[in-house]
């Protein structure tokens, strides 16, 4: 059974699209989150929603956009992509202890290898 | 800024050898540290959560220290075998959301 699983494993597109990768978990998880890994191999978060509700929205471009239509689902839309857009993207979840998510590990996704060109 | 450092960046022991990576993280406003462990060709996986001064967690012959007062973790692999051979990331977060700052990841090479 998978627990963490992303749509599509590989994305290639041209500048300029709009495109979207899917994720769901079937671990009954309260929080999501979408991953960016760089192109120095750093992972860095990107967003996270709880109970459907965006907790974490780091400082990246209004054309990558989060939609979450129940807990189990967090789906990342891309408009007007550009080639800088390339990198693998991972989709990760956790449990809530009380309200915190920091101490409970996260599941990851298989990754979303996005190539714009 | 928040920054994680990982050391060393990579790692080549042979079969059997002992080895021990270290994490430097900010020693304010800590809520936890997390060990993942990631393979080649797959997703990384949880090995600790770590929230309290002194934490030591074990998993087989894995182990890892915690030490929030002064900004440090390390992993220590017993014995390290080929099939351990991984990039191990630590990860440190201020806030109670979940919000992960990565290191770049420590590289072992187990040679047979």
């Amino acid at each position: 059974d998978t627990a963490v699983s992303q749509t599509p494993k590989y994305l290639v597109t041209q500048m300029g699209n709009d495109k979207s990768i899917k994720c769901e978990q079937n671990l009954g998880h309260d929080t999501m989150y979408w991953y960016k890994q760089d192109s120095k191999k750093f992972l860095k978060i990107m967003f996270s929603y709880n109970n459907k509700e965006l907790i974490i929205n780091e400082t990246v471009p209004n054309r990558f956009s989060p939609k979450s239509p129940d807990k189990a689902h967090l789906n990342l839309h891309i408009n007007s992509l550009e080639l800088g857009d390339s990198a693998v993207y991972f989709c990760a979840s956790s449990p809530l202890t009380g309200t915190i998510s920091s101490y409970n590990e996260q599941f990851f996704g298989p990754g979303t290898r996005l190539t714009v060109l | 800024i928040l920054n994680v450092e990982q050391s060393p960046q990579s790692l080549h022991v042979q079969e059997g050898d002992s080895t021990n990576f270290t994490c430097s993280f900010p020693s304010s406003n800590f809520y936890a540290l997390h060990w993942y462990r990631w393979e080649t060709a797959k997703s990384p996986e949880a090995l600790f959560v770590m929230t309290l001064n002194g934490d030591e967690k074990k998993k087989g012959r894995i182990s890892a220290t915690l030490n929030t007062k002064e900004g440090y973790s390390y992993l220590y692999i017993k014995g390290s075998q080929p099939e351990d051979s991984a990039t191990y990331l630590c990860a440190f977060t201020a806030s109670n959301t979940g919000k992960l700052i990565f290191g770049q990841g420590t590289t072992l090479q187990v040679k047979p």
